[in-house]
């Protein structure tokens, strides 16, 4: 079966570091992704994992473990409007379809 | 990354009605995706749409429920037949084909759906 996990919710300080992790089982692994939803907006892409390691982009980072069926998100530097729903997504076994964490709620607060 | 857009943006509607919703892409794509995000939840895949085939539905999901059109490669429609307050939620189409991984899904801004 397909299954991911996260945090419900998280809360953070602006200008801290926040970590949010994500761990999966599924049919096959064809990358993990990670995406920012906004309250009434669309998810938005942030990064993409497929090897082991860490990637990092800006403020951003992500994290893939494979062995583990592990992955997490780092944002550095916290702003307000870094207050989202994170979604882990993962792309299966047949490369086509995405299955979505259950998102994390993150709140910045001042 | 493509652009998507979505009409209408949020409707309310009756229960036993029924709803089309229309995706548009700025650019021709071989597949495209159907999401239903219910309050408070994450998103799950209704079905993928191919241009020339009939769509393949998610566990849970059935056509006679659902059913999905796609006439072209930059257009589809998601039918919600038969709604009940259930089938309240958010509708999401998407399509695959980033420039960082080639792979990353571009989602259109959804269609919020209250039936009373």
């Amino acid at each position: 079966g397909q299954n991911i996990d996260q945090p419900t919710e998280m809360t953070a300080t602006e200008g801290a570091i926040v970590q949010i992790n994500c761990t999966y089982q599924t049919s096959g692994f064809n990358g993990l992704f990670w995406y920012q939803q906004h309250a009434g907006e669309a998810p938005t892409f942030l990064s993409y994992n497929v090897l082991d390691g860490l990637e990092e982009k800006g403020r951003f980072s992500s994290f893939l473990s494979r062995s583990k069926g592990y992955s997490y998100l780092l944002l550095k530097e916290l702003q307000m409007k870094d207050s989202a729903s994170y979604l882990c997504a993962v792309r299966d076994g047949y490369g086509q379809n995405f299955v979505f964490g259950p998102g994390t709620r993150l709140s910045v607060l001042p | 990354s493509a652009v998507i857009s979505q009409k209408p943006s949020r409707d309310i509607c009756q229960r036993g009605t029924s709803l089309t919703i229309q995706c548009q892409v700025d650019s021709q794509v071989t597949m495209m995706f159907w999401y239903r995000q219910q309050p408070g939840q994450s998103l799950t895949l209704i079905a993928t749409a191919n241009q020339g085939s009939e769509a393949t539905y998610e566990s849970g999901f059935v056509i006679d429920k659902f059913p999905i059109s796609r006439p072209n490669l930059t257009f589809s429609t998601l039918t919600v037949s038969n709604m009940s307050p259930e089938d309240s939620s958010i509708y999401l189409c998407s399509v695959e084909g980033g420039r960082v991984s080639g792979n990353e899904q571009f989602f259109g801004p959804g269609t919020r759906l209250t039936v009373l």
